[in-house]
């Protein structure tokens, strides 16, 4: 009964730093995607894929890059983090295009 | 483009009462799916009610059920029997139909329910 799984929940970095988010489904899903939610707003995506080994830019792909070597995972890497990087993230999965997504609990990043 | 416009930044209500939050969007698209999610105080996205487009029912799932009025691009969630669980942020949100790749949000409404 898993669902998304997202790792860490917490986590503090500094200016510069880089880190990679980790997310996980075990629903099959084909389709995931990575969000971002800045305090008082809605969600932004990031980043999504359709299928293993296929990924595509989302509304805010500026310094992250992403992943899907596998059907299950799907990791959000942040390069040179910035304190505009500050934010909550949220993986999701769906199984296919217009069925529910399904979010994570989200992961709090801050950037010092 | 499509946008998600949810008009009520705050709503509160009593306890046992009824409460409706608003939503429109704008789209050019025909066929669509809508959606209400809740996003309690642990922040976890949690799906409410799911209408697609091309259905001309209301959704319901017990407490919760949907106006649907396509021609005005509005998609009201009502909440009867208000419970303090329901206390939350609620996202409303848009998706195309055969494209996987994008739901649009709203910026939320928070309901406080009110003992």
């Amino acid at each position: 009964n898993a669902g998304v799984t997202q790792t860490p929940k917490f986590r503090i970095l500094k200016i510069g730093q880089s880190m990679t988010l980790q997310c996980a489904q075990d629903m099959n899903h084909n389709y995931m995607y990575w969000y971002r939610q800045d305090p008082g707003m809605g969600l932004k995506l990031i980043y999504y894929s359709v299928g293993a080994g296929i990924t595509d830019k989302g509304e805010v792909p500026n310094g992250y890059n992403v992943s899907r070597s596998t059907t299950e995972d799907f990791p959000l890497r942040l390069e040179l983090a910035a304190p505009s990087q500050t934010s909550v993230y949220f993986c999701a999965s769906s199984s296919a295009a217009g069925n529910t997504i399904y979010f994570g609990e989200g992961s709090w990043l801050t950037v010092v | 483009a499509q946008t998600v416009t949810q008009s009520q930044p705050e709503m509160s209500v009593q306890e046992a009462e009824t409460v409706t939050l608003s939503c429109t969007y704008d789209t050019s698209e025909n066929n669509y799916y809508l959606f209400w999610y809740k996003q309690p105080p642990s922040r976890q996205m949690i799906l409410v009610i799911r209408q697609e487009a091309y259905k001309q029912q209301n959704a319901t799932e017990n407490r919760f059920s949907v106006n649907f009025q396509k021609a005005a691009k509005s998609f009201s969630l009502k909440i009867s029997d208000s419970q303090l669980g329901d206390t939350a942020m609620y996202f409303c949100a848009f998706m195309k139909q055969w494209t996987g790749n994008q739901f649009y949000f709203g910026t939320g409404t928070s309901l406080t329910v009110i003992p």
